[in-house]
């Protein structure tokens, strides 16, 4: 089946504490990214990745890390979260440029900065 | 940068009642994509609108891409509560890198 998983879907950690979050698709899409979802303020990309070992910002980068090691996988990482980035996080990935193919969507990752 | 404002941000209809959201952007769009999300789900892909004046449809659902290319709106004739949902804009430029809209949450009464 084809399919973008995330983990974990949810996470509770503290300030400060290093994260990772995984991202894996099965559809040798070239393009993937990273959303985070808050209330009123609806999908705000943070990175893009147009293909391996190329990565971008997107309109909210600050306090985030990406890689793109390989095609299928693009892990998002904190490397010292702090409560304003409890969220909704959701990974997507498409053929090529997000804005010109369909995004598929994983099924999201609730964090939880105490 | 580039920004997509939707509304409105919230709409309550009684089903069969119609319902509109629409988007505008401060840039002309390449392209705009119509997604939905349904409460506690992921976005799911609708449509992409290409064209000067398109207009799509799916079912009771109807896209149209505005002649300058810088608006375009969904129309959903005759609600059901399956159309219960956020439903989003995500507009491109010439990088094709989308730009989301806030979204417009549409509460379906029985």
């Amino acid at each position: 089946e084809a399919q973008v998983t995330q983990n974990p879907r949810y996470l509770i950690t503290v300030t400060g504490k290093k994260l990772t979050v995984t991202c894996s698709q099965n559809m040798n899409h070239e393009y993937m990214s990273w959303y985070r979802q808050d209330p009123g303020l609806g999908l705000r990309q943070i990175y893009y990745s147009m293909n391996v070992e190329a990565t971008d910002k997107g309109d909210v980068p600050e306090g985030y890390k990406v890689s793109r090691k390989e095609k299928r996988n693009f892990p998002l990482i904190l490397e010292s979260p702090s409560p304003n980035q409890t969220s909704l996080y959701f990974c997507a990935s498409s053929w090529g440029a997000g804005g010109l193919y369909e995004q598929y969507f994983g099924p999201g990752t609730r964090l939880t900065v105490t | 940068g580039q920004q997509v404002m939707q509304i409105p941000q919230y709409q309550h209809v009684q089903e069969g009642e119609d319902f509109t959201t629409y988007c505008n952007s401060s840039t002309t769009l390449s392209n705009i994509q119509w997604y939905k999300q349904r409460p506690g789900g992921h976005p799911v892909f609708l449509i992409q609108l290409v064209k000067s004046g398109e207009v799509k449809k799916q079912k009771r659902l109807t896209f149209q891409f505005g002649e300058a290319k810088k608006n375009s709106s969904l129309h959903i004739t005759a609600t059901q509560t399956t159309d219960v949902g956020t439903y989003f804009c995500a507009g491109s430029g010439g990088s094709y890198i989308p730009t989301f809209g806030r979204g417009t949450s549409l509460i379906v009464h029985p």
